[in-house]
């Protein structure tokens, strides 16, 4: 049973404009919440996070929105560039600090 | 900061042989994660340590799979014996404390079991 789910197995877009991962889960025990971006060959790497008490957050290009009656979280990238494709992983946590992961959405950055 | 390391990169063995994947964390921190990568399953939590001892093992798939951290510097991921099905990315993961802080990953062993 998957209580973080990435519906979305891939998403391109075309550089500078807006990409939009999306990210359901089903816990309702979760109360933080993170984005985390995958190269080839390499770890995942930390994005951008947000905890339950807010419904926005942040960071120079990237924005987390989380909709708490929707269990539903949303990253924005604006502008897309090519060096953001990778694989986009969301993860939730809450109580004894187990950090569950999604599938992952692969994005493609077309020029 | 030489990030979390692990070893070896790539394992390729035989089916019902012993497979021993290693991490070394980040120096401080006191929280280490072990997760399996597979297409049709994404990221799974298979187990995770605090201070080395081990919180929640519910993600281990079957008894074959063992885990252990002997200190705060090391840790061992087991499977034995292993299986075709047991083929995938193995990544070890570590962070300063609980709750909110990031998991810093190593860059994962991927094993082929044929």
């Amino acid at each position: 049973d998957q209580q973080v789910k990435q519906n979305s197995p891939s998403l391109s877009v075309q550089e500078g404009r807006i990409s939009i991962l999306n990210c359901d889960y089903t816990n309702s025990m979760f109360d933080y919440f993170l984005w985390y971006k995958k190269y080839p060959a390499e770890g995942p790497t930390f994005l951008i996070s947000i905890s339950s008490i807010k419904d926005k957050n942040e960071d120079g290009r990237f924005t987390v929105f989380l909709n708490k009656s929707a269990k539903h979280l949303s990253l924005h990238i604006v502008p897309s560039q090519p060096g953001d494709s990778a694989v986009y992983f969301c993860a939730a946590s809450g109580g004894r600090d187990k950090i569950i992961f999604g599938k992952g959405t692969r994005l493609h950055i077309l020029p | 900061d030489a990030g979390v390391i692990q070893s070896p990169r790539h394992e390729v063995t035989e089916m019902g042989q012993e497979v021993t994947l290693r991490c070394k964390p980040i120096s401080g921190h006191n929280s280490l994660f072990w997760y399996r990568q597979t297409m049709m399953r994404g990221l799974e939590l298979l187990i995770y340590f605090n201070n080395n001892v081990p919180i929640d093992d519910s993600g281990m798939p079957e008894d074959r799979f063992s885990a252990k951290m002997p200190n705060a510097s090391f840790s061992t991921l087991k499977i034995q014996p292993s299986e075709p099905r047991d083929s995938a990315v193995y990544f070890c993961a570590s962070r300063q404390g609980l709750g909110n802080s990031p998991l810093h990953f190593g860059n994962g062993t991927r094993l082929t079991v044929t």
